[in-house]
């Protein structure tokens, strides 16, 4: 009930294209979904986050879509760019921030 | 820089040592975590303080390993008797008490056990 499931485990897109990443958890008491980006040599970095409440979100180039009832949620990059190819993690937690699972990731290539 | 800072960056030890890092969070933060995360997987959950409180141990926290954080500020994470398996990044977050739940990580220190 604690896993997060994170696909595809690889992703190349041309530039200017939409790259598309999906997860699906299983603990409905999860009430928080973040989205990571994480370059090489670095910690990951909170992108982008959705509360269940909302079917929605976005902010700039990055979507998240949220499907309360099949418990799936999506990040979706619009006109990505090179400068985009990092690995991406979903996670699951609680709006308190204790204890988010991570998602195994996607390594997104972007070719210019 | 008011970021989260993890020392060292890099270790290299040989099996049976003994190694400790550290981690320095955004003051303001009254959490703190630790993750291990392994080559291409997701960051793994190992143990959560608030303040000096350390109020959550993961499975994977066996016991070869203990985390500290005195006066609720930096926190260290000691490995007793280091094997191969505990070849790993191991990384350090904060997060405020209140807010929206998002973590800020460190750059991690990369454990070589060999």
């Amino acid at each position: 009930q604690q896993q997060v499931k994170q696909s595809p485990q690889s992703l190349i897109v041309q530039k200017g294209g939409i790259s598309i990443i999906n997860c699906a958890y299983e603990n409905t008491a999860f009430d928080y979904f973040p989205w990571y980006q994480q370059f090489p040599g670095k910690g990951p970095a909170l992108l982008i986050a959705i509360r269940p409440d909302v079917s929605e979100k976005k902010e700039g180039r990055f979507t998240i879509s949220f499907n309360k009832s099949a418990k799936q949620f999506s990040l979706h990059i619009m006109d990505s760019q090179p400068g985009d190819s990092a690995t991406y993690f979903c996670a699951a937690g609680h709006t308190g921030g204790f204890k988010t699972i991570f998602g195994a990731g996607t390594r997104l290539f972007v070719k210019a | 820089d008011t970021g989260v800072s993890q020392n060292p960056r890099h270790k290299i030890t040989k099996r049976g040592q003994n190694v400790t890092f550290r981690c320095d969070p955004i003051s303001e933060h009254n959490r703190l975590y630790w993750y291990r995360q392994t080559l291409g997987q997701g960051p793994e959950f190992l143990t959560y303080f608030q303040n000096e409180a350390q109020l959550e141990k993961s499975r994977l926290l066996s016991d070869r390993f203990s985390a500290e954080r005195p006066k609720g500020s930096f926190s260290t994470l000691e490995i007793q008797r280091t094997e191969q398996g505990d070849s790993a990044m191991y990384l350090c977050a904060s997060s405020p008490t209140q807010g929206v739940g998002g973590y800020t990580f460190g750059s991690g220190t990369r454990l070589t056990v060999v």
